[in-house]
């Protein structure tokens, strides 16, 4: 069955650092992968979007990589700071719809 | 990208009955989606609504528990029916946008729910 896995409920990085989030997925060949933030009582918002034929894609202190081979993409969020703390969910687009990951929460630690 | 505004943004329930959430969109866009999300959990694809025509329903979720409406490019409401406490969720409505070589769906607020 297809599955969407980011790989830690919850991360927690010191303010300065690189935060770096893992999407995995399985039986699934997505047209392209989307990144969003949630904060709570909110709903999602779009941070990136990334397609199947690019490796990277970068927005500020945004970047996000994906592939197809390995089935992941990783999000990183340099010089990461405390307005960075939310969940972030991955989502795959494929079949004429969008599925969602499990979120990771991360918190930047001052 | 559109805005949406979702209403209502709270509710408490008691079991048995239903709620309808309502999303209004600033724009005319073709497809909704309504999504819902259970607690601690990622969210889940209720069904998606086009104007003109009936709502296309996920595995799991049917319409008499679900039932949608889509009477304009704008407007869009999905009913929670004959709720009980499993029906405990945040329900949200999305709708997709394309940019200069980008898409993304802006959602709604969302709508958290709880049925005693």
């Amino acid at each position: 069955s297809q599955k969407i896995e980011q790989n830690s409920e919850a991360l927690n990085i010191q303010e300065g650092k690189t935060a770096t989030l893992t999407c995995n997925y399985t039986n699934y060949s997505p047209a392209y992968l989307q990144w969003y933030r949630q904060d709570p009582g909110r709903g999602p918002v779009f941070l990136l979007l990334i397609r199947e034929n690019e490796k990277e894609k970068r927005k500020e202190r945004l970047k996000v990589t994906f592939d197809t081979t390995l089935k992941q993409s990783l999000f990183h969020i340099t010089a990461s700071q405390p307005a960075d703390s939310a969940t972030y969910l991955c989502a795959l687009f494929g079949n004429e719809k969008l599925t969602f990951g499990t979120g990771t929460r991360l918190t930047i630690i001052p | 990208s559109a805005v949406i505004s979702q209403k209502p943004s709270r509710d408490i329930c008691q079991r048995g009955t239903s709620l309808t959430i309502q999303c209004q969109v600033d724009s005319q866009v073709t497809m909704m989606f309504w999504y819902r999300q259970q607690p601690g959990q990622s969210l889940t694809l209720i069904a998606t609504a086009n104007q003109g025509s009936e709502a296309t329903y996920e595995s799991g979720f049917v319409i008499d528990k679900f039932p949608i409406s889509r009477p304009n490019l704008t407007f869009s409401t999905l009913t929670v029916s004959n709720m009980s406490p499993e029906d405990s969720s945040i329900y949200l409505c999305s709708v997709p946008w394309a940019g200069v070589g980008d898409y993304g769906y802006t959602f709604g607020s969302g709508t958290r729910l709880t049925v005693v």
